[in-house]
Parts: structure tokens; sequence; C-alpha cells
């Protein structure tokens, strides 16, 4: 197993572009989940999904950030118009039943000049 | 609401002397709890885990970790540190509504001296 992928892994943007970064996670995994890491705030939660369905979008920071999981092997995150102060790592994890822990990917650097 | 503490955000060791990082929980039921490492430029690796079974739980690199019901603690050891252990370690626990969700510590960052 390739375990899971992201792409890319970096990304560098003007203010005000459309970003899409993209998951595939492992097979079989059930659950998906989005992180965004910063020196500031650390590892926070986005968005997860169960078996493609969003479950908690609480933490998706405003309406310029959306998240989709069209199917079990895909899910993408767009930040649309992007700012400055989205630049971070984003990291996208899944497991199975939600249990035995998570698989992070190696996560997307974004970078917003 | 289930949280995580880790105490220390920086820790620094010598080669060879022990590491321990230390990390509180609060819950309600049994957790399940969990410890992550990070190196520079990479994702989160998964190190050990507990799952109720043995309170003494054994991971890679030589780390392991005992959950402490009565002091809700799930502290990270390792007897002899080595460079390549310098990271960033986050502690976390499973979230009560059985949602998939890990509740994050804010990670201690581990430097290891010569």
């Amino acid at each position: 197993d390739a375990g899971v992928i992201q792409s890319p892994r970096h990304e560098v943007t003007e203010m005000g572009q459309e970003v899409t970064l993209r998951c595939k996670p492992i097979s079989g995994h059930d659950y998906l989940f989005w992180y965004r890491q910063t020196m500031m705030r650390g590892l926070e939660l986005l968005i997860y999904f169960n078996n493609n369905v969003p479950i908690d979008d609480s933490g998706m920071p405003e309406d310029r950030f959306s998240a989709k999981m069209p199917n079990a092997s895909f899910s993408t995150l767009k930040i649309q118009p992007s700012e400055p102060r989205d630049s971070a790592v984003y990291f996208c994890a899944c497991t199975y039943r939600g249990r035995g822990g998570y698989t992070f990917g190696s996560g997307t650097r974004l970078t917003v000049v | 609401a289930q949280s995580v503490t880790q105490l220390g955000s920086h820790v620094s060791v010598s080669e060879g002397a022990l590491v321990l990082l230390r990390c509180n929980y609060s819950s309600s039921v049994p957790p399940y709890l969990f410890w992550y490492v990070q190196y520079p430029n990479q994702g989160l690796q998964l190190l050990l885990k507990y799952t109720s079974a043995a309170t003494l739980v054994k991971g890679i690199n030589g780390f392991e970790a005992e959950f402490k019901k009565s002091e809700t603690s799930f502290h990270l050891t390792k007897p002899s540190a080595h460079m390549s252990d310098a990271a960033e370690y986050f502690c976390a626990v499973s979230d009560t509504s059985n949602t998939g969700k890990l509740i994050f510590g804010q990670g201690t960052t581990l430097q290891v001296k010569p």
C-alpha cells in the first residue's frame, strides 16, 4: 500500500487565486480528515468525512474553504480566494473505524504571497 | 469534552540520556491514546497506541508509554536518546463519541544534544 498520497507537496500562489489540494486515502479506510498545521495554532482539524459524507466542518475557518469527497478514493480541499494567512501545511489523514489511529499523508506546504 | 495536555513544549536531553515526554488527558470513558512523531518536513507517524489492552505499550524506535488511569497520564519514554530522535511529538486521545476523531495535544519538540 502506498499510504496516503497528497498532491502537490508544495504550492506557491498569489493572493486571490484558487488553490486545490488533493488527497488519496488508503483503500478501505472509511474516515478521512483534513488538518492544517501552523506554528501559531498547531494542528487544527478542518473537516472530516465518514464513508464520503462530511460529518463535521466546524473547523473550516471561513466560507473561502470547501472540501469534497466524491468517492472513497479521492478528496479535495479548496481555498477560493486564497489569502496570505492561509499559508500552512495541510495534512490529510485516514483511519478505519476510528480506533486504530490515523495514517497521515506527507502534507502540502501552501505559501500564499 | 476530551482534552490532551502535553507538559513542556520543548524538552532537551543529551544523547544517551532518558527521554520522558509528558501527556495528561481528560476523558469520561476509557480512552484510546496515541503518540505520534513528526520529523521535519514530514507528516505525522504513529509511534504507539493504547487501546485498553496492556497498560505498558511498546512502540517503534525503542519508545514505550504507560497508561496510568489513576493519574490520567500516558507519558512517553525511551531509555537512551539518539540524535535521530530529535523531532516533534504529539499525544492524542480518541473522541469518545466513536467518530474516529482524535484530539491532539500541542506537541513537544525534543532536542537531543551530542
